[in-house]
């Protein structure tokens, strides 16, 4: 099993609806987590860390589930600026581990 | 204020020519990191400096890289001799380690191929 692993998509969703997407981590002492966003040709940008509680910004719903071991990401009433790629990632507290991506396309 | 700033932006050399990328992290950071990102391996951390010390330099892939962080405000990234298969593009990002290591910021990249 792959460390972090993601669905790498492309995800082609209509502007206004809700997207969702998964990360799937393997070990099990991984100790925080954070979504980035990369757009095309650009560098990553923290998107939102990702707390056991679970977080909202915005249109935006980052959890945690340990027991599954995935965090995930929800995107409500997407923009047609929500299209990139949304990069997990795990801190192992030795290791931080990018995951590949997941590509969102928002159409209009 | 400046954000990471990472020179040369873009990079075309010979294969056997020396590389060296160039990063200036946040001010006040104090760990830095470098990566390089392909499309077939995805955003692959190489070393990471902590008060300018390195820490982990698992990822470097062979002797053919080096990275040194001579003070707190400047890192360089070195390849001699390039290869074709290290065209990628090399992300620098800092961080502040009394805060979070996952909460990076990062440059804009060197886009480096080498042919």
């Amino acid at each position: 099993r792959k460390e972090v692993e993601q669905d790498p998509g492309p995800f082609n969703v209509p502007e206004g609806a809700t997207v969702a997407f998964n990360c799937t981590y393997s070990n099990s002492a991984s100790q925080s987590f954070f979504w980035y966003r990369q757009d095309c040709r650009k560098e990553p940008k923290l998107l939102m860390s990702v707390y056991s509680s679970g977080n909202e910004d915005g249109r935006f719903t980052a959890q945690l589930n340990r027991a599954s071991q995935y965090i995930s990401l929800l995107i409500r009433d997407s923009k047609l600026s929500d299209s990139a790629t949304y990069l997990c990632v795990v801190n192992s507290g030795d290791k931080i581990i990018f995951g590949k991506g997941t590509r969102l396309h928002i159409l209009p | 204020d400046a954000g990471v700033i990472q020179s040369p932006r873009h990079e075309v050399t010979e294969m056997g020519q020396e590389v060296t990328l160039r990063c200036k992290p946040i001010s006040g950071h104090n760990s830095l990191f470098w990566y390089r990102q392909t499309m077939m391996r995805g955003l692959e951390l190489l070393i990471y400096f902590n008060n300018n010390v390195p820490i982990d330099d698992s990822g470097m892939p062979e002797d053919r890289f080096s990275a040194k962080m001579p003070n707190a405000s400047f890192s360089t990234l070195k390849i001699q001799p390039s290869e074709p298969r290290d065209s990628a593009v090399y992300f620098c990002a800092s961080s502040w380690t009394s805060g979070n290591l996952g909460e990076q910021y990062f440059g804009p990249g060197t886009r480096l191929t080498v042919t």
